[in-house]
């Protein structure tokens, strides 16, 4: 069946340090990918999202390229902030057919 | 303003006793779900209905009950709690044309079934 799978962390990081969090998937078709952010004590925010090969997702200094080759949607930021800390979950949807990853908890210090 | 929300947000309650989640949507979304999201295992999908009537069975969805009479509401009934249902349960929503588009999700109901 489809999977999607992620680095679990934690993952602390300095504020301004660089962000990747891994995330590959497999899927029968191709599917719609994408990244959520929860904050402490909040539901799922979708953070950005790519529907086809090549596409690439951003969202507030946050992003992603479908890579079909690889299967792959590995999520990157340039420079954490500490407002940044949250746990970040790597999803697909084909069809009716949602997955999520573990999901990655990120600390950023100041 | 579109949102999902969800009632209660907290409830403690004592196993066996029979409670009910509600969740409302105002994005006329056809489909709907349930997870519950627990340390190290991530979010599972309990139920999930494609629209009015059309319910079905996610990855866990042993103890649990839903309904779907109208396109809005997704309630979610536990008929008999026991404590291995203490979790943080979230709904959520998307549309079904185009089956590219995301989920809303609600704030989440902290249960603890003591």
């Amino acid at each position: 069946g489809d999977s999607v799978t992620q680095m679990e962390g934690p993952v602390t990081l300095s504020e301004e340090a660089f962000l990747t969090i891994n995330c590959t998937y497999t899927a029968t078709g191709y599917p719609s990918l994408f990244w959520y952010v929860q904050y402490p004590g909040e539901g799922l925010q979708l953070l950005l999202k790519a529907t086809k090969a090549d596409d690439k997702g951003s969202n507030k200094g946050f992003e992603a390229t479908y890579r079909k080759e690889t299967t792959s949607f590995h999520l990157e930021k340039g420079s954490v902030q500490v407002s940044d800390s949250a746990v970040y979950f790597c999803a697909l949807r084909y069809g009716q057919n949602f997955v999520f990853g573990p999901g990655t908890r990120l600390s950023v210090l100041p | 303003e579109a949102q999902v929300t969800q009632n209660p947000r907290y409830l403690i309650t004592v196993t066996g006793k029979k409670l009910t989640v509600t969740c409302s949507q105002n994005m006329n979304h056809e489909y709907m779900s349930w997870y519950r999201q627990d340390p190290g295992l991530g979010l599972r999908q309990i139920y999930y209905s494609m629209n009015v009537e059309v319910t079905d069975k996610g990855d866990v969805p042993e103890g649990y009950k839903v309904s779907r009479k109208e396109k809005r509401n997704f309630p979610l009934i536990l008929e008999s709690p026991s404590p291995n249902q203490t979790s943080l349960y979230f709904c959520a929503s998307t549309s079904v044309p185009g089956l590219v588009n995301e989920q809303f999700f609600g704030p989440g109901t902290r249960l603890t079934v003591l």
